[in-house]
């Protein structure tokens, strides 16, 4: 069975810090990992996905991740956070067995300017 | 179309009443996914269609719940005698059905129950 953990469900930084979102998952055979951004009253996009090429993922509007299989982790980051990454942030899970997707709970992230 | 289509947008309904919901998904993409999202809740897994196999329906959260999928399409998702848990925001995806490829999400429709 595949699973998503995020942890904080809400995070705030100040705008020009360093986002850090935290996604950790929960797989019995490969995974295939991926981050969706929710704007406000905008439906899911997709921000990056890992599917077994290289560990670190670069996405849209200058976010990364990185696929640690020991930690099985799957943070997303970004060096400098803009106001306008201010949404709703959902990791996901998925397998080449099947194509549900296992999604997380969110986190919603706040801007300070 | 350019993108997934949700009708209707907003949704309100006396408990007890049925509703049905609407996806029009990316012109040929075979695969078809509904989600609920529920406040403080990630994205559940509904119902999920590929091509024309018997879909995926370990989601569903009880037998008042059912989708269909037209041609290969559209699809419907209905919920019979509404319950006040039953509101959320439903959505749709589709994808061209390969592993792993991207899902497209619709706007959703957001369902209240009174």
């Amino acid at each position: 069975a595949q699973s998503v953990t995020q942890l904080g469900s809400h995070v705030s930084v100040s705008e020009g810090a360093l986002v850090l979102l935290r996604c950790n998952y929960s797989s019995s055979v490969p995974p295939y990992l991926f981050w969706y951004v929710q704007y406000p009253n905008q439906g899911l996009q997709l921000l990056l996905k890992y599917t077994s090429a290289a560990t670190l993922v670069k996405g849209i509007n200058g976010f990364e991740a990185e696929f640690k299989k020991s930690e099985t982790s799957f943070h997303l980051t970004k060096p400098s956070a803009h106001m306008s990454d201010a949404a709703e942030y959902f990791c996901a899970v998925s397998t080449n067995t099947g194509n549900q997707f296992y999604f997380g709970t969110g986190t919603s992230l706040t801007v300070i300017p | 179309g350019a993108g997934v289509s949700q009708s209707p947008s907003n949704k309100v309904t006396e408990k007890g009443k049925d509703v049905e919901l609407r996806c029009d998904p990316i012109s040929g993409h075979t695969a078809l996914y509904w989600y609920r999202q529920s406040l403080g809740q990630g994205l559940e897994f509904l119902i999920y269609f590929q091509g024309n196999s018997a879909p995926d329906k370990s989601g569903l959260p009880s037998d008042r719940f059912s989708a269909e999928r037209t041609g290969g399409s559209v699809s419907t998702l209905t919920i019979q005698r509404t319950q006040q848990e039953d509101s959320a925001v439903y959505l749709c995806a589709s994808s061209q059905g390969l592993t792993a490829e991207t899902q497209y999400f619709g706007p959703g429709t957001r369902l209240l129950v009174l």
